[in-house]
């Protein structure tokens, strides 16, 4: 079935640093891929998708490519701010339904 | 504007007493769903619904149930929560499943405790 897999743990970084966030996917056919984004005390919010292979979603400084040939979505971005802190979703659409990672929590610390 | 409501955002409750958590989003959506979100296993589907009166489980629907009587609502009943369905609690809508493309939209969550 559908699956998707995150990075495991949480990551911590300085403001101004380089943000990378790993996503792989197992899923027949060409699903969607999407990122959402859950600030503190908050429901999740799309971040970014993308539709087809090479597609590059992007917003509010993240991007993340759709790599077919390496069943991926990995999230970037160039340089984080304190306000990027929230935990991130990698998820693919299939089968009637949003599969989702397990998340990953990001502390930007000033 | 826009938007998914649930209801109550914080409930604690004793082991066997039925609840209700309330749904509702004003978008005309199609699809409608409720997810549970517990440390280290993400958020996983309870039941979803793909119209009124069209209901099916997701991954985790022991001790749930649903109903879809109208398009906006879309409550979630424990009919006797136990402890292990304490847990933080998500509704969601998007226009339809038929497109892959388009966004689901979240509530804003119930925090549950069952004692």
């Amino acid at each position: 079935g559908n699956s998707v897999t995150q990075m495991e743990g949480p990551v911590t970084l300085s403001e101004e640093a380089f943000l990378t966030i790993n996503c792989t996917y197992t899923a027949t056919g060409y699903p969607s891929l999407f990122w959402y984004v859950q600030y503190p005390g908050e429901g999740l919010q799309l971040l970014l998708k993308a539709t087809k292979a090479d597609d590059k979603g992007s917003n509010k400084g993240f991007e993340a490519t759709y790599r077919k040939e390496t069943t991926s979505f990995h999230l970037e971005k160039g340089s984080v701010q304190v306000s990027d802190s929230a935990v991130y979703f990698c998820a693919l659409n299939g089968n009637n339904r949003l599969a989702f990672g397990k998340g990953n929590q990001v502390v930007v610390i000033p | 504007e826009a938007q998914v409501t649930q209801n109550p955002r914080y409930l604690i409750t004793v082991t066997g007493k039925k609840l209700t958590v309330t749904c509702s989003q004003n978008m005309n959506h199609e699809y409608m769903s409720w997810y549970r979100q517990d440390p280290g296993l993400g958020l996983r589907q309870i039941y979803y619904s793909m119209n009124v009166e069209v209901t099916d489980k997701g991954d985790v629907p022991e001790g749930y149930k649903v109903s879809r009587k109208e398009k906006r609502n879309f409550p979630l009943i424990l009919e006797s929560p136990s402890p292990n369905q304490t847990s933080l609690y998500f509704c969601a809508s998007r226009l339809t499943i038929a497109d892959p493309y388009n966004e689901q939209f979240f509530g804003p969550g119930t925090r549950l405790t069952v004692l």
